[in-house]
C-alpha cells in the first residue's frame, strides 16, 4: 500500500515570493508520481507528473517539481507566484509499471497568495 | 477540449430523499470514480468502475450506490440522503485499465447539502 503525505495545509506567501508545496510518499514498489491545482469551485486538473526519465519536471502556470527517489519526495515549486495562483493544491502517486491505476492522493495543500 | 461534466454544481436535498447525481465524459475513458472532498480529509474514493456495468467499491461506499449503463455516464445514488453526506462531489475518468501513467481528468463538482 502507498501513502502520501502533503506536509502543510495551509501555505501563506506574499505575490512576486517564490513557493515550494511539499509532497512525500511511501510505497513498497516503484511509482509515478502527479500534482494537481483545484481552483475556487473547481474540478481538478493536472499540473505536472513524473513517469521516468528527467526528475525535474515543468508543468502549466510555470510550475515545476523534483523527484527525490531517496528522499521519497516531490515538491512542488514556482520561483514566483501571482494572485491567481490561490487555489489548493493535491500529490497523488500511483504505482508502476502496470500497477493499480487508483490514485492515492493527499489531504491537499492551500496556497494563499497575498497581495 | 475533453470534458467531464457533472449535472447539477449546486444541490440541495432532504434526509431521506433518494438523490441522483449524474456524471458524463467525452473522452471515450474506461475508467470512472466518484469522491467525496471534505475540507481538511482530502479526495475519499467512493466508487469506481473499469468497464460498463462493472464497479468497485473504493473506501467510503457505506450509503451509496452507483451506477454505469454506457462508458461515457457514471451516475452516482443516495439511497436516502443524510445530513453527514453533504459534500462536494467530484467525477473523474481516466484512460486504460494497465496505464497507471494515465491522470485522471475531474468535473467541476456537485455541491450537495443535505438539510
Amino acid at each position: 500500500a502507498q501513502s502520501v503525505t502533503q506536509l502543510d495545509s495551509q501555505v501563506p506567501v506574499f505575490e512576486e515570493a517564490p513557493v515550494e508545496l511539499r509532497c512525500n510518499y511511501s510505497s513498497s514498489v516503484s511509482v509515478y508520481l502527479f500534482w494537481y491545482v483545484q481552483y475556487p469551485n473547481q474540478g481538478l486538473q493536472l499540473l505536472l507528473k513524473y513517469l521516468s526519465g528527467s526528475t525535474l519536471v515543468k508543468g502549466i502556470n510555470g510550475f515545476e517539481a523534483e523527484f527525490n527517489k531517496s528522499q521519497t519526495s516531490f515538491h512542488l515549486r514556482k520561483p514566483s507566484v501571482h494572485i491567481s495562483d490561490t487555489a489548493e493544491y493535491f500529490c497523488a502517486v500511483t504505482e508502476s509499471p502496470g500497477g493499480s491505476y487508483i490514485p492515492t492522493f493527499g489531504r491537499g495543500t492551500s496556497l494563499i497568495v497575498h497581495p | 477540449d475533453v470534458k467531464v461534466t457533472q449535472s447539477s454544481r449546486y444541490l440541495v436535498k432532504r434526509t431521506g430523499e433518494k438523490v441522483f447525481l449524474e456524471c458524463v465524459q467525452d473522452m471515450d475513458h474506461e475508467n470512472m470514480f466518484w469522491y467525496r472532498q471534505d475540507p481538511g480529509l482530502g479526495l475519499r474514493l467512493i466508487y469506481f468502475s473499469y468497464d460498463v456495468k462493472m464497479k468497485e467499491k473504493g473506501d467510503i461506499p457505506e450509503g451509496y450506490s452507483v451506477s454505469r449503463e454506457k462508458k461515457e455516464r457514471f451516475s452516482l445514488i443516495l439511497e436516502s440522503a443524510s445530513t453527514n453526506q453533504t459534500s462536494m462531489y467530484l467525477c473523474a475518468s481516466s484512460f486504460g485499465t494497465s496505464g497507471s501513467y494515465n491522470e485522471q481528468f475531474f468535473g467541476p463538482g456537485t455541491r450537495l447539502t443535505v438539510l
